[in-house]
């Protein structure tokens, strides 16, 4: 496609449910990255993918967290057992080396 | 301490001001990144500086790798260039570190 998609664009959960979060990267992205953006709070990097292989999962914030990258394509990213303070923007963006970031609208997740 | 200071938090000007952001940081960098984030609306890239200059449109951003520090300018600013602006800073394919934005407020 001609942008960074992703889905849904907001999702309200409630407490204790499991969510999945999806990307759909630009064709030919080899690196896929997951940011989270906190209401009144910065950007925090979650996890990366570049190609074939093992993602950076450093900034993943519990085991809650968990995502893939089927393909080398589409990723998901699935919070288990979510709680209010997973209440955030979650951002996924892609690139090819060497060239700037195409960021998705974001997922706006609320908890209740 | 955040790797990524920006300066200031939050600026106020009048149409047709020149308008400076400045972004510093701590560690030596493979790139540095300018983004715009307009109320409720996504991310946009604006550049991308290993070193020197680059300038689009009205939108000029620099960068001095031996003071670590990079500033984005904006010329003839205009009430529809509010947003926040937020540098970041990248080693190689790695991850974005970003700093905590500056919300810019253009008035008529």
């Amino acid at each position: 496609g001609a942008g960074v998609s992703q889905s849904p664009s907001n999702k309200v959960t409630e407490k204790g449910k499991d969510v999945e979060l999806r990307c759909d990267p630009i064709s030919g992205h080899t690196a896929l990255y997951w940011y989270r953006q906190s209401l009144g709070q910065g950007l925090e990097f979650l996890i990366y993918f570049q190609g074939n292989s093992a993602p950076d999962k450093s900034g993943l914030p519990s085991d809650r967290f968990s995502a893939e990258r089927t393909g080398g394509s589409v990723s998901t990213l699935t919070i288990q057992r979510t709680q209010q303070e997973d209440s955030a923007v979650y951002l996924c963006a892609s690139r090819l080396q060497g060239t700037g970031y195409t960021f998705g609208s974001g997922t706006r997740l609320t908890v209740v | 301490k955040n790797e990524v200071e920006q300066s200031p938090q939050n600026l106020t000007a009048q149409e047709g001001e020149f308008i400076t952001i400045n972004c510093s940081y701590s560690v030596g960098i493979s790139a540095l990144h300018w983004l715009q984030q307009h109320p409720g609306g996504g991310i946009v890239s604006l550049f991308m500086l290993s070193s020197g200059k680059k300038k689009h449109g009205r939108l000029i951003a620099t960068i001095n790798i031996q003071e670590k520090h990079s500033s984005l300018h904006i010329t003839a600013s205009h009430p529809r260039d509010s947003a926040v602006y937020i540098c970041a800073v990248s080693w190689g394919a790695q991850k974005l570190v970003f700093g905590q934005g500056t919300r810019l407020t253009i008035n008529p």
